[in-house]
């Protein structure tokens, strides 16, 4: 079952600010974040574990609520490369040592001049 | 650098073909995905696996089967390739969570399939 992720769609100049949001209806073991530029593979932005813990990447950071399976990514003083497709990824303990990592729809994000 | 390998980058089947997508990683890592990534609809998990010869199905496994006999391979197999069906496939793979408490994935560059 993919997370929910909002908004589907934003536009920033420059400079702007955005924040995207990522729910899940299921205890989670983890939160990751990808970005994919057209064309191309995901790549990893981090992960944030269980604990609720706020981790950073240059300009980009996350939170993670644990009790309320949401994360939100933070994007400030966006700047012309940070255009993509954004995406969370769950990861669910299955049981016997199965960990599955399910993406959501994505987030388009348009920076420009 | 953690190499994931998709055989093909482009594919172009035939409705009623048996199709095989190939999917290589060189870090030992333990789990492996596939995904099947359109548009609107973000990447959706058909089959992943955590060791060799082990599979669990994902969101959407209908039509679809996996192989892993080597821990580095794991194949998407379309039984009888339908219309809807022609997508991007994109594969991945990740550490088992444990120490140190890193799974992040690594995809490879996708197989854009279309079936006629």
């Amino acid at each position: 079952q993919q997370p929910v992720q909002s908004p589907q769609a934003v536009i920033l100049r420059e400079g702007e600010d955005a924040v995207i949001n990522c729910s899940s209806s299921k205890a989670l073991y983890s939160v990751h974040w990808y970005r994919q530029k057209h064309g191309e593979a995901p790549v990893f932005l981090m992960i944030l574990l269980k604990g609720g813990e706020q981790k950073g990447h240059e300009k980009i950071s996350a939170s993670f609520n644990e009790k309320k399976q949401q994360s939100s990514l933070y994007l400030t003083a966006s700047q012309l490369s940070y255009s993509g497709t954004y995406f969370c990824g769950t990861e669910i303990l299955l049981g016997a040592g199965s960990y599955q990592l399910t993406f959501g729809k994505g987030t388009k994000l348009s920076v420009i001049p | 650098d953690v190499k994931v390998t998709q055989s093909s980058r482009y594919l172009v089947k035939r409705t009623g073909e048996k199709v095989f997508l190939e999917c290589v990683q060189d870090m030992d890592h333990e789990n492996m995905f596939w995904y099947r990534q359109d548009p609107g609809l973000g990447l959706r998990l058909i089959y992943f696996s955590y060791d060799v010869k082990m599979k669990e199905k994902g969101d959407i496994p209908e039509g679809y089967s996996v192989s892993r006999e080597k821990k580095e391979r794991f194949s998407l197999i379309l039984e009888s390739a339908s219309t809807n069906q022609t997508s991007m496939y994109l594969c991945a793979s990740s550490l088992y969570p444990g120490v140190p408490l890193n799974t992040e994935a690594f995809f490879g560059q996708g197989t854009r399939l279309t079936v006629v």
